[in-house]
């Protein structure tokens, strides 16, 4: 069955290391992957998309690396700050193309301590 | 840019009754919107897919009676939660996308159902 993982439950990082989240699948071959950064109570909020034929995206301190080999997605936050403190989710979609619903990981809730 | 909102954010209602949540794109039109729920500490699950214009596509499971949905416009979607139960108490999320090559999809900040 198709099943997307996402490393813990919870990280906990030291103010200004970098935070490195990572998102296994499963039974999947993704067009594209996607990181979403949710606050509580919040929708979530769109981050970086990956396109299958890329091995690395970045904006500004994220970077996210995509390997179908290993079929696995790292995100990394550089110098880290207690304002990134929040549940980061990974999503895949797999219809090769065109709009359609995402499938996504339970999150990785990232705190960062200063 | 790419904003999507939800009204109302939160909603208390009795078992038996019928709640609509509505969802709109207020600076792009929505080829397809998308409803999601999502349990406490669990991922978001995808209920349904909607294009305006045209009936929505539900996932399995989902009761496409219970929870009905109208896209009647490309900005506005709503969810309707029919005799609700206190099972249906969840956090429903709406989703944007203006289609194009990827699903970027923008997310409406989410409506908090309880039901008692």
């Amino acid at each position: 069955s198709q099943k997307i993982e996402q490393n813990s439950e919870a990280l906990n990082i030291q103010e200004g290391k970098t935070a490195t989240l990572t998102c296994n699948y499963t039974n999947y071959s993704p067009a594209y992957l996607q990181w979403y950064r949710q606050d509580p109570g919040r929708g979530p909020v769109f981050l970086l998309l990956i396109r299958e034929n890329e091995k690395e995206k970045r904006k500004e301190r994220l970077k996210v690396t995509f390997d179908t080999t290993l079929k696995q997605s790292l995100f990394h936050i550089t110098a880290s700050q207690p304002a990134d403190s929040a549940t980061y989710l990974c999503a895949l979609d797999d219809s090769g193309g065109g709009a359609d619903g995402l499938t996504f990981g339970k999150g990785t809730h990232l705190i960062i301590q200063p | 840019g790419a904003v999507v909102s939800q009204h109302p954010s939160r909603v208390i209602c009795k078992s038996g009754t019928s709640v609509k949540i509505e969802c709109r794109s207020l600076d792009f039109q929505a080829t397809t919107m998308f409803w999601y729920r999502q349990f406490p500490k669990q991922s978001l699950m995808l209920m349904a897919t909607s294009n305006e214009g045209s009936k929505a596509t539900y996932e399995q499971g989902v009761e496409k009676d219970k929870f009905l949905i109208n896209h009647a416009s490309l900005t506005l979607s709503t969810l309707t939660v029919t005799s609700a139960h206190p099972e249906d108490s969840s956090f429903y999320i709406c989703s944007a996308s203006w289609g194009g090559d990827t699903d970027t999809q923008y997310f409406g900040p989410g409506t908090r159902l309880t039901v008692l």
